[in-house]
């Protein structure tokens, strides 16, 4: 696709649900970046891969958190057993340098999840 | 710690007022400075990067510049389509991008 697709676009779950969001980056991407964006912040970094290779997650803010990218393209963030201090919006980027480097990061519209 | 802060939290503009938006920033080993836009509902848009003090880039109505500590964009007669959240974001010699919390600009007609 042209751009970096995410989905869903809105997600609501009851408090100890599972959830799982999907990143679809730009074909050839080689960076994915997951972030967390609560109202009125900025995004905070969550996890980094290369390729197929997670090679930072030291922002997941515990281990109920869990990211994939296993053929280097599509990528999914899971959340088990959702908290309401979760509830915020999810940004997948992408970008054509390694390590993100200098280049500009191209961001999805977001996943927003609302925890009950 | 890595850390970069905004200000201000929020500009209300008349529709050809010039003004600047300030990214101050410590980082250890700065690999560039990113100015991005962020409509409502919608992810983060590049806008520039900056690699160096003494470094300008001009885009439109928009100019950024950088110092050794800070960063500044200097909205020039600006028009009400220019409404957005504007983040500041720096990296590091990691992966990481850190982002500021953003300055809100509201452009009146």
């Amino acid at each position: 696709g042209a751009g970096v697709s995410q989905s869903p676009r809105y997600k609501v779950a009851k408090r100890g649900q599972d959830v799982a969001l999907r990143c679809d980056p730009i074909s050839g991407h080689v960076s994915l970046f997951w972030y967390q964006q609560a109202l009125g912040q900025g995004p905070e970094f969550l996890t980094y891969f290369q390729n197929e290779a997670q090679l930072d997650k030291s922002g997941l803010p515990s281990d109920r958190f869990f990211a994939e990218r296993p053929e280097g393209s599509v990528s999914t963030l899971k959340i088990q057993r959702t908290q309401q201090e979760d509830s915020a919006v999810y940004l997948c980027a992408s970008s054509s340098a390694v390590g993100g480097g200098t280049g500009e990061l191209f961001f999805g519209e977001g996943s927003r999840l609302t925890v009950l | 710690e890595d850390q970069v802060t905004q200000s201000p939290e929020a500009l209300r503009l008349q529709e050809g007022e010039s003004s600047s938006l300030n990214c101050s920033y410590t980082v250890s080993g700065l690999r560039g400075l990113f100015w991005y836009r962020q409509d409502p509902g919608k992810g983060p848009e590049f806008l520039f990067t900056l690699y160096s003090a003494g470094e300008e880039k001009e885009k439109e109505r928009l100019k950024a510049t950088l110092t050794k500590k800070e960063s500044f964009l200097h909205i020039t007669a600006p028009k009400p389509e220019d409404s957005a959240t504007y983040l500041c974001a720096v990296q590091d010699g990691g992966f990481k991008t850190i982002f500021g919390a953003g300055t809100r600009l509201f452009v009146k007609a």
